[in-house]
């Protein structure tokens, strides 16, 4: 069973960098077919797909966020990352880890999410 | 980028059918994909790209595609059916790159 927890701080001052980590278990990061997935939700608002990092190691961001997002991968850890940096209360979200499905063409796991407060 | 839109919401009396729809240009050559979201939960996929129920998902939700818009329908709708649901396809500016649609509340009544 394949179950993700993101993690990270709940609260981060504007201009800052937001870092959040997802730990997977019962699959590898390492093997291909799927692409491990940042996507947000502001209060109150529909969902945003932030970007994926693909076991290769490529990457792929929303444009409206590629000059702040990063997305890394440690496979020794089985945990993927986000950092998202100059964040401003318009970053406030909860953000969720999820696994792309490159087979079913879907998110099939998600994380529980995790709430982002940006503020002073 | 691409838009994937959704009706806001929706209501259906129970027992009843129930079809939200999701049109964007996008879905005339990218698979779609949808998510139900109760509150306070994460999102969790009912319907695959290939149109195939994920184990444990109900099989009166099915989904279909036509064009530029993909359809997500639930028959006999039940009380625990009440929820968001948002498609998701890739987007067209990007193969790479994804969208969400902007959200079906549906109530059941």
């Amino acid at each position: 069973q394949v179950q993700l927890q993101e993690s990270g701080p709940g609260l981060v001052k504007p201009s800052q960098t937001l870092s959040l980590t997802c730990t997977v278990s019962g699959a590898s990061l390492s093997r291909g077919g799927y692409y491990w997935t940042w996507i947000r939700q502001h209060p109150g608002k529909g969902l945003e797909w932030i970007g994926y990092i693909y076991y290769s190691g490529s990457t792929y961001y929303t444009p409206s966020l590629q000059s702040r997002v990063t997305i890394s991968v440690d496979t020794s850890q089985n945990q993927f990352s986000l950092k998202l940096s100059s964040v401003t209360a318009a970053d406030t979200a909860v953000y969720y880890c999820a696994r792309g499905n490159n087979g079913d063409y879907c998110f099939d796991c998600w994380g529980q999410g995790t709430l982002v407060t940006v503020s002073s | 980028s691409s838009e994937l839109t959704q009706d806001p919401a929706v209501s259906v009396a129970l027992g009843q059918t129930v079809r939200i729809t999701c049109q964007g240009d996008t879905l005339r050559s990218n698979y779609a994909s949808w998510y139900q979201q109760k509150p306070g939960q994460a999102p969790v996929v009912v319907i695959d790209g290939k149109k195939n129920r994920p184990s444990g998902i109900p099989d009166r939700i099915s989904g279909s595609r036509s064009g530029n818009t993909a359809s997500l329908t639930i028959t006999g709708a039940q009380a625990e059916d009440e929820a968001d649901y948002y498609c998701s396809s890739r987007d067209n500016s990007g193969k790479h790159n994804y969208v969400f649609g902007t959200g079906t509340k549906v109530t059941v009544l």
